[in-house]
């Protein structure tokens, strides 16, 4: 089965950096992926990781440790558009392919 | 096209009529998917198709629930006698047959209400 687990709400101030944790039990690991969701909108792609490490992309970057199941979304110099759900998603062999199982997704409040 | 494209973009409906929802996938997508998303709720899986074979329907509620798709292109999921729980905003997502580092693309999804 699979299991991703991430905290529910996180609340952070503008300027401030911000870690989202997510964990992971899968049956098969072929990369995990943060989406970002504005409310009301559809999920964006913000990052990928396959390899144990950091990824940085801007003012983001996303971390990996396979050993440990662990990966976290680490936003930098927050800014009041930041306020969005961030969805930790991980890609393993499903029925006929790969297929990506999503966590129930962080809702960060960023405040003045 | 460029983009995964939904439709409608909200439907209102009467409890027990039937609906029909929308997906046109990213030219070239092979892989395309169905989820649920109740307000302030986490993505629910409902259907995955691989061209126009569906190996994953593990996620659908309810024998009300079916979809399809055809040249593997556009899908249709289909609602039948639509409950008040149904209510949702249901998303569709595309991808290459292997998802790899580009992951899916999602459309802006389809906000269903049963009044």
């Amino acid at each position: 089965g699979q299991n991703i687990d991430q905290p529910t709400e996180m609340t952070a101030t503008e300027g401030a950096i911000v870690q989202i944790n997510c964990t992971y039990q899968t049956s098969g690991f072929n990369g995990l992926f943060w989406y970002q969701q504005h409310a009301g909108e559809a999920p964006t792609f913000l990052s990928y990781n396959v390899l144990d490490g950091l990824e940085e992309k801007g003012r983001f970057s996303s971390f990996l440790s396979r050993s440990k199941g662990y990966s976290y979304l680490l936003l930098k110099e927050l800014q009041m558009k930041d306020s969005a759900s961030y969805l930790c998603a991980v890609l393993a062999p499903g029925a006929g392919s790969y297929q990506l199982t999503f966590g129930k997704g962080t809702k960060l409040s960023v405040i003045p | 096209g460029a983009g995964v494209s939904q439709s409608p973009s909200n439907k209102v409906t009467e409890k027990g009529k039937d609906v029909e929802l929308r997906c046109d996938p990213i030219s070239g997508h092979t892989a395309l998917y169905w989820y649920r998303q109740r307000l302030g709720q986490g993505l629910e899986f409902l259907i995955y198709f691989q061209g126009n074979s569906a190996p994953d329907k593990s996620g659908l509620p309810s024998d009300r629930f079916s979809a399809e798709r055809t040249g593997e292109s556009v899908s249709t999921l289909t609602i039948q006698r639509t409950q008040q729980e149904d209510s949702a905003v249901y998303l569709c997502a595309s991808s290459l047959p292997n998802p790899g580092r580009e992951g899916y693309t999602f459309g802006s999804g389809t906000r269903l209400t049963v009044v």
